[in-house]
């Protein structure tokens, strides 16, 4: 089993919609979550960190569910320019406290 | 301007031609990263480091090395690189490990 694992998509919503993405992670240890934006071969850049109380940034809403192991995007009133790929990172939970990436889930917004 | 800084951005070589991947931040991170990205595979941690003159293998460090001389600089260095290493090179930092990370702009490494 992959230790972040995420729905590759592409989800292709309209403009207006509510989208939500999930990522489930195995490592009961984990400890830090956020959630990660990427452009087209474009760095990541941190779209907002996912604590135990959730968190929410405007439209984006980020949850913890750790009894299932997953944390949860959900973007209200999509816009045009939300069009990117989302990563899920999450903390082995180790000592190392290395980052694990997921592969992404890629959100088209249509006109 | 808080930042981390990549060079070169783009770079076309060819095999066992040795090269190195410049990495500097100027937010007084402790921890620096490599990562490399494929298409399909997502990112993939080469080396870090958890502060100055400790290094240490990530995910795929075969082919490549790294020195932390300078807190501020984490160099990527390919001693004879082959094709398998063309990829999209991405440089982090964090101010600890395991804290969120700030990427550098990448660098795309085409190796013929």
């Amino acid at each position: 089993r992959k230790e972040v694992e995420q729905d590759p998509g592409p989800f292709n919503v309209p403009e207006g919609a509510t989208v939500a993405f999930n990522c489930t992670y195995s490592n009961s240890a984990s400890q830090s979550f956020f959630w990660y934006r990427q452009d087209c071969r474009k760095e990541p850049k941190l779209l907002m960190s996912v604590y135990s109380s959730g968190n929410e940034d405007g439209r984006f809403t980020a949850q913890l569910n750790r009894a299932s192991q997953y944390i949860s995007l959900l973007i209200r009133d999509s816009k045009l320019s939300d069009s990117a790929t989302y990563l899920c990172v999450v903390n082995l939970g180790d000592s190392s406290y290395k980052l694990i990436f997921g592969s992404g889930t890629r959100l088209l917004v249509r006109p | 301007e808080a930042q981390v800084t990549q060079n070169p951005r783009y770079l076309i070589t060819v095999t066992g031609k040795k090269l190195t991947v410049t990495c500097s931040q100027n937010m007084n991170h402790e921890y620096m990263s490599w990562y490399r990205q494929d298409p399909g595979l997502g990112l993939r941690q080469i080396y870090y480091s958890m502060n100055v003159e400790v290094t240490d293998k990530g995910d795929v460090p075969e082919g490549y090395k790294v020195s932390r001389k300078e807190k501020r600089n984490f160099p990527l260095i390919l001693e004879s690189p082959s094709p398998n290493q063309t990829s999209l090179y991405f440089c982090a930092s964090s101010f600890l490990a395991g804290d969120e990370q700030f990427f550098g702009p990448g660098t795309r490494l085409t190796v013929l």
